[in-house]
């Protein structure tokens, strides 16, 4: 069964900033997707970032930055130069490479950013 | 584009009551998808479906049924509703492409009292 693990359940950053989100991972899948999306008070869910696990690089977004480390089962979002919109539940998801998205979520990280 | 639409947005349902959760998709995507998202917590997977025709269970199907009888629809019916069921329930899709991002509906949030 795969598991996703986010440990911080809240996180509070001052405008600017850089950010790091943790997210670990357990699959016994030798290929596998992860992806982390975004749900701010509206409640939507927006896709920030992908990065499959044969992929030799790690995945940039924009100011969005995917730090994947296999070895470890990890897979933290990095945000350069947060800003006052990045004020969100942010959520670390584990699906297979292919196929459909029969994606495992973790427990979320609130982020919120101080002016 | 209209993406992934849900109706209702709201609902209050008694203990007992059935009622469907409507999706629509226009963006052609053979697969979709219903989750729920239970307060303070990461979506968890209910059903879903690789194309007209085929429903499989996720991870918490107990209490619901779907069907998909075009790709457009994936209508989710909760048949006797019970309090477990209050959550925000989302339908995504996404197309036949490896790795490729679930596009999301807005939600639709159900209490049952």
């Amino acid at each position: 069964a795969q598991k996703i693990t986010q440990t911080q359940p809240g996180m509070f950053v001052q405008e600017k900033e850089a950010v790091t989100l943790d997210c670990t991972y357990d699959t016994s899948d030798q290929s596998y997707g992860l992806f982390w999306y975004k749900q701010p008070s509206s409640g939507e869910m927006i896709f920030l970032i992908y990065q499959g696990s044969y992929d030799e690089q790690n995945a940039t977004e924009g100011r969005y930055s995917l730090n994947f480390q296999k070895a470890r089962k990890s897979a933290n979002l990095v945000i350069s130069a947060s800003q006052l919109g990045d004020s969100a539940m942010y959520f670390c998801a584990m699906g297979p490479n292919q196929g459909a998205q029969k994606l495992v979520f973790g427990q979320g990280t609130r982020l919120t950013i101080n002016p | 584009n209209a993406g992934v639409t849900q109706t209702p947005k709201f609902r209050i349902l008694k203990i007992g009551q059935s009622m469907t959760l409507q999706c629509a998709q226009d963006m052609n995507h053979n697969y979709m998808y219903w989750y729920r998202q239970d307060p303070g917590m990461g979506l968890k997977l209910i059903y879903y479906s690789v194309g007209a025709g085929i429903t499989d269970k996720g991870e918490v199907p107990n209490g619901y049924n779907v069907s998909r009888s075009t790709t457009e629809d994936f209508p989710l019916r909760l048949e006797l509703a019970a309090p477990s069921q209050t959550s925000v329930y989302f339908c995504a899709s996404s197309p036949n492409l490896g790795g490729a991002e679930a596009f999301f509906g807005q939600g639709t949030r159900l209490t049952v009292v």
